[in-house]
């Protein structure tokens, strides 16, 4: 079993439409959380980041941990045909922030 | 600042041909690391280094090798490629290894594919 799971879809969506992506953990250690946005071909780059549980907002996207239920969420409003790549999550340890394990990916596509 | 940059964008090699994935940053981080990025497999940590002179390995070390001379360079080497590493490479960077603060930035990508 993997330590990170991620659907990986792909998931398609109308224009305007909000997203919801998904990931589970196995270990409780885990202290930081992260959501990197791969456009096709490139690097990833990091969208959002959280410390420990709770949520954290930024624009249209937010993201959601909860460490009781080892589950984290991202959610995008209004969904733009820019959004369109793929969405990792990302996880690692308090005293190992550098070691990211990563999930499998999601692969999202916004129609006009 | 260039960020993180990687060359070859990409490589094609045969079987037990060896060669060098160079990485370089400029923007004084202490922490690099190398990952590869296969389909359904989202990125695994192949090696790491916390400083100049300081590497050790990460989930899939194995066929692989690094060496840090340099706060700015982090070469990975394939010793003898195999059909099994094709894939996409990525280098990334971090002020450092502990820590809450410091977002990971990751290269363009080197695409190797190995026959």
């Amino acid at each position: 079993q993997k330590e990170v799971e991620q659907d990986p879809g792909p998931l398609s969506v109308p224009e305007g439409a909000i997203v919801s992506l998904n990931c589970t953990y196995s270990n409780s250690a885990f202290q930081y959380f992260m959501w990197y946005r791969q456009y096709s071909r490139k690097g990833p780059e990091l969208l959002m980041y959280t410390y420990s549980s709770g949520n954290k907002e930024d624009g249209r996207f937010t993201a959601q941990v909860d460490k009781s239920s080892k589950y984290i969420s991202l959610f995008i409003r209004d969904s733009q045909p820019s959004d369109s790549a793929t969405y990792l999550c990302a996880m690692s340890l308090y005293n190992q922030g550098g070691k990211l394990i990563f999930g499998q990916g999601t692969e999202l596509s916004v129609k006009p | 600042n260039a960020g993180v940059t990687q060359t070859p964008k990409f490589q094609v090699l045969k079987t037990g041909q060896s060669m060098t994935l160079q990485c370089a940053q400029d923007m004084n981080h202490e922490y690099m690391s190398w990952y590869r990025q296969d389909p359904g497999m989202g990125l695994r940590l192949i090696h790491y280094s916390v400083g100049a002179g300081i590497t050790d390995q990460g989930e899939v070390p194995n066929g692989y090798n690094v060496s840090r001379s340099t706060t700015e360079d982090f070469p990975l080497r394939l010793l003898s490629a195999a059909p099994s590493q094709t894939s996409v490479y990525f280098c990334a960077s971090r002020w450092g290894d502990r820590g809450i603060m410091g977002e990971q930035f990751f290269g363009p990508g080197t695409r190797l594919t190995v026959l």
